[in-house]
């Protein structure tokens, strides 16, 4: 596609519900991040995927969240037994080349709101 | 880990008056720094890229230095416009960018 893409744009969802939201990367790009924006805040880094290697977790705030992408594609990011403070825009970015030198482009953001 | 420091916070200035808006780190073995803008309720727009080699990059009425020794870049916006109100966003990258809080610019018409 022309740009990093994200749905849902929006979900609203009650406390202690699973929500899963989607990353569809600009075609060819090996690298994909995700961060976190709490209103009014800045952005929190919380995974990255690169090509096949193993991706960096190390930004993820609990076990309740995960993410998955397989080979260069789509991505997964999910949040288990949501909690109010989990509200917040999901924002992916994708990069052509590695880990160090690409341009990241970024999505629109899927805005979670947990009620 | 990476502490990214921009200031101002918040800039108002009248249409067609040059900014400079000034992003600090701390960790200066970076890869490359990009500069975003980001409108409300939108996602962020990269702007510019700076190889870590660089000192300057221009695009349009923007351009932006790199000091990687001293942890220093600075966003230059000429002439500007009612439409550049937003928040710009400094990103420096060692393995992963890390952002600031930005810079909220507000140009009055």
């Amino acid at each position: 596609g022309a740009g990093v893409s994200q749905s849902p744009s929006n979900k609203v969802t009650e406390k202690g519900k699973d929500v899963e939201l989607r990353c569809d990367p600009i075609s060819g790009h090996t690298a994909l991040y995700w961060y976190r924006q709490r209103l009014g805040q800045g952005l929190e880094f919380l995974i990255y995927f690169q090509g096949n290697s193993a991706p960096d977790k190390s930004g993820l705030p609990s076990d309740r969240f995960s993410a998955e992408r397989t080979g260069e594609s789509v991505s997964t990011l999910t949040i288990q037994r949501t909690q109010q403070e989990d509200s917040a825009v999901y924002l992916c970015a994708s990069s052509s080349q590695g880990a160090h030198s690409g341009e990241l482009f970024f999505g629109e953001g899927s805005r979670l709101t947990v009620l | 880990k990476q502490e990214v420091t921009q200031i101002p916070a918040a800039l108002s200035v009248p249409e067609g008056e040059n900014l400079v808006l000034n992003c600090s780190f701390t960790d200066s073995a970076i890869y490359n720094l990009q500069w975003f803008r980001q409108d409300p309720g939108k996602g962020l727009t990269s702007l510019l890229l700076i190889q870590s080699s660089q000192r300057e990059q221009t695009s349009g009425r923007l351009n932006a230095s790199l000091d990687k020794s001293s942890g220093r870049s600075t966003l230059y916006i000429a002439a500007s416009q009612p439409g550049d109100s937003a928040t710009y966003l400094c990103a420096p990258r060692l393995n992963k960018l890390s952002f600031g809080a930005g810079t909220t610019v507000t140009v009055r018409a």
